[in-house]
């Protein structure tokens, strides 16, 4: 089993739509966690960092399961530049190594 | 305030050939990490360095090798390339949990 699963989609919605990416781990040691955007060509960059239970940043939530060890990623009132391949992370403790899905990919449309 | 640095940003090498590619970590930031990134899969860890000392190495063969120097900047070296070895190569900063990636740099084997 890898170490995070990600759906890699695409997951096609349209503009205004609400849409969530889940995605698991298998290592249960795992105290960080966080969810990374990606445009095609281009670095990952830091969307949300998720410590405890959950995080929200505007239209963005994310939620932490530990029992069940899962993050979730929702993105309300989708955007056209919301479109790009979402990244999720975790590190274990004292390693401060994220190790990575291999992403979802969001196409937002009009 | 600059972001990670990487150089070069695009480079094509031939099968046996060696590449050494560097990366500026944010000022401040002790830790030094490298990935790499194949078309649709996550970064895979390859090092990370923190205050010149290795503190971690991913699944990768011997031909990679890291090292980082007093200014907290790194390199990353890869001996007789492989085609495979094509991808987007990561380094990402960090002075606690999350880490900034620089905008990679693009490895072509041929």
């Amino acid at each position: 089993r890898k170490e995070v699963e990600q759906d890699p989609g695409p997951f096609n919605v349209p503009e205004g739509a609400t849409v969530a990416f889940n995605c698991t781990y298998s290592n249960s040691a795992s105290q960080s966690f966080f969810w990374y955007r990606q445009d095609c060509r281009k670095e990952p960059k830091l969307l949300m960092s998720v410590y405890s239970s959950g995080n929200e940043d505007g239209r963005f939530t994310a939620q932490l399961n530990r029992a069940s060890q899962y993050i979730s990623l929702l993105i309300r009132d989708s955007k056209l530049s919301d479109s790009a391949t979402y990244l999720c992370a975790h590190a274990s403790g004292g390693s401060y190594i994220p190790t990575f899905g291999r992403g979802t990919s969001l196409i937002v449309h009009p | 305030d600059a972001g990670v640095t990487q150089s070069p940003t695009h480079l094509i090498k031939t099968r046996g050939q060696h590449v050494t590619l560097r990366c500026s970590p944010i000022s401040g930031h002790k830790s030094v990490s490298w990935y790499q990134q194949v078309l649709g899969q996550g970064p895979q860890f390859i090092f990370q360095y923190y205050e010149k000392e290795e503190r971690g190495r991913g699944n990768f063969p011997d031909r990679f090798s890291a090292r980082q120097f007093p200014n907290y900047s790194s390199e990353l070296n890869v001996n007789a390339l492989l085609l495979g070895d094509s991808a987007l190569y990561l380094c990402a900063s960090s002075q606690n949990t999350e880490a900034f990636f620089g905008q990679g740099t693009r490895l072509t084997v041929v």
